[in-house]
């Protein structure tokens, strides 16, 4: 089955520290990745995604997200983290359907950035 | 520019009573789609259209019916809400189902709770 995971639930750091919050994928051909962000009470918030091209991506509010693929993942990272970054990240990964595409998501990594 | 809107955003439903979650996008877009979140569980896709007239079902499409008579319009509906579809529902538009990446765009999200 075509999935991605987020293996940590909870990712604490204090702030101006660096983070990174993990994703591992699992897809037949090649996979377009995305990380996106929730803060309470919010939709979701696009922050960046990887399609082809290097394995660095760079995306909103300092983000960015290295793929590996012998590694089959998608880390997103921040050099230096702040408060305000504290929220619910999501990781996921296209899946083709019979008409169109879809997106699978992660379960969700919470944040708490403390300062 | 709105984006995409949903309404209601609260909603508190008894065993049984039916109601329509209203998605309207103004961006132009062909593909929306229905998502609930659940804790743990990430977001997963109930139904999805790719255009005006043209809907299909996600992973977890029992319960829920959509229609497609507009491209800006994607209401979902309850048919007889049971306990088990207490959720946030998010609705979420991209152009052509994220084909090559397009980044999908979601609502505010709606809070259902069925008692």
């Amino acid at each position: 089955a075509q999935s991605v995971a987020q293996p940590e639930d909870q990712v604490n750091v204090a702030e101006g520290n660096p983070l990174t919050v993990k994703c591992t994928y699992s897809v037949s051909g090649n996979p377009y990745l995305f990380w996106y962000v929730q803060y309470p009470n919010r939709g979701l918030q696009f922050l960046l995604k990887y399609i082809t091209g290097d394995n660095l991506v760079k995306g909103s509010y300092g983000f960015e997200a290295e793929f590996n693929k012998s590694q089959t993942s998608f880390h997103l990272k921040k050099p230096s983290a702040l408060v305000s970054d504290s929220a619910l990240y999501f990781c996921a990964v296209r899946v083709s359907m019979e008409y169109g595409n879809k997106l699978v998501f992660g379960a969700g990594t919470i944040l708490r950035v403390k300062s | 520019n709105a984006g995409v809107t949903q309404t209601p955003k609260f909603q508190v439903l008894k065993t049984g009573q039916s109601m329509t979650l209203q998605c309207a996008q103004d961006m132009n877009h062909e593909y929306m789609s229905w998502y609930r979140q659940d804790p743990g569980m990430g977001l997963r896709l109930i139904h999805y259209s790719v255009g005006a007239g043209i809907t299909d079902q996600g992973e977890v499409p029992n319960g829920y019916n959509v229609s497609r008579s507009t491209t800006e319009d994607f209401p979902l509906r309850l048919l007889s809400a049971a306990p088990s579809q207490t959720s946030v529902y998010f609705c979420a538009s991209s152009y052509s189902g994220v084909p090559s990446g397009n980044t999908i765009y979601f609502g505010e999200g709606s809070w259902l709770t069925v008692v």
